[in-house]
């Protein structure tokens, strides 16, 4: 299947510090990223819903001045979590539809650990 | 709006044995796809399998199998032969195949563990 690549996997972090993660889908061409947190024990909830060149959509209750997306390319997407807080602490997944014929697959990154101290 | 039903917490099966997931779903969409993921310890999300609700067969995809029935709103996974590795989370989702809210909407899991 398609790849998608999600960096870091894991990182820990200070309080009040900003955490950027990278999305990349490697062979293939993404208009349309999403983000997910999971925490633990628990199914996904979507975030945000990121759009090449416009700006990203966001879930209701998502504060999108504390996760900033940017999806300048058609193989990147980034978040990032500002002024991190213990609370941020949780698994973030990223994730990107290909198109293959009347499917659309949504595949998905590794996913970033974060702790903030 | 879309809700999947996943009742089984948790299950286990013997190695070498087949193990039916369930999952259950409700929607007003004609059109629609039906996914399962697996997620093992290490958090990633793996596709597994695809049905599409226009689809006339069953998708197969190697030891997984969809037993979709579409009247009682199912979509249950099916694994042959499990697998110690088989050990992980499963995820049933969906994806209404129009309109604008086209986004995959999860159930709450199944953890399943494969007995040695």
């Amino acid at each position: 299947g398609a790849v998608v690549s999600q960096h870091p996997s894991r990182v820990i972090c200070k309080s009040g510090t900003s955490v950027k993660i990278e999305c990349r889908s490697l062979d293939f061409q993404a208009t349309t990223m999403f983000w997910y947190r999971q925490f633990p024990k628990q199914s996904l909830m979507l975030m945000a819903t990121s759009n090449e060149g416009s700006k990203a959509t966001y879930e209701q209750g998502v504060e999108k001045d504390k996760f900033l997306i940017n999806h300048a390319s058609l193989t990147l997407s980034t978040l990032t979590v500002t002024s991190a807080h213990p609370e941020d602490s949780s698994f973030y997944i990223c994730s990107a539809r290909v198109a293959s014929g009347s499917r659309n697959i949504q595949y998905f990154g590794a996913g970033t650990r974060l702790s903030v101290l | 709006a879309q809700k999947i039903t996943q009742t089984q917490p948790g299950m286990f099966v013997q190695e070498k044995e087949a193990v039916t997931l369930d999952c259950t779903y409700d929607t007003s969409d004609q059109s629609y796809g039906l996914f399962w993921y697996k997620q093992p310890s290490s958090g990633e999300m793996i596709f597994l399998i695809y049905q599409g609700s226009y689809d006339e067969q069953n998708a197969t995809e190697g030891r997984y199998s969809l037993n979709f029935q579409k009247a009682r709103k199912s979509a249950n996974l099916v694994i042959s032969a499990s697998q110690l590795g088989d050990s992980a989370m499963y995820f049933c989702a969906m994806r209404p195949r129009s309109g604008s809210a086209r986004q995959l909407t999860f159930g709450s899991g199944t953890q399943l563990t494969v007995l040695p």
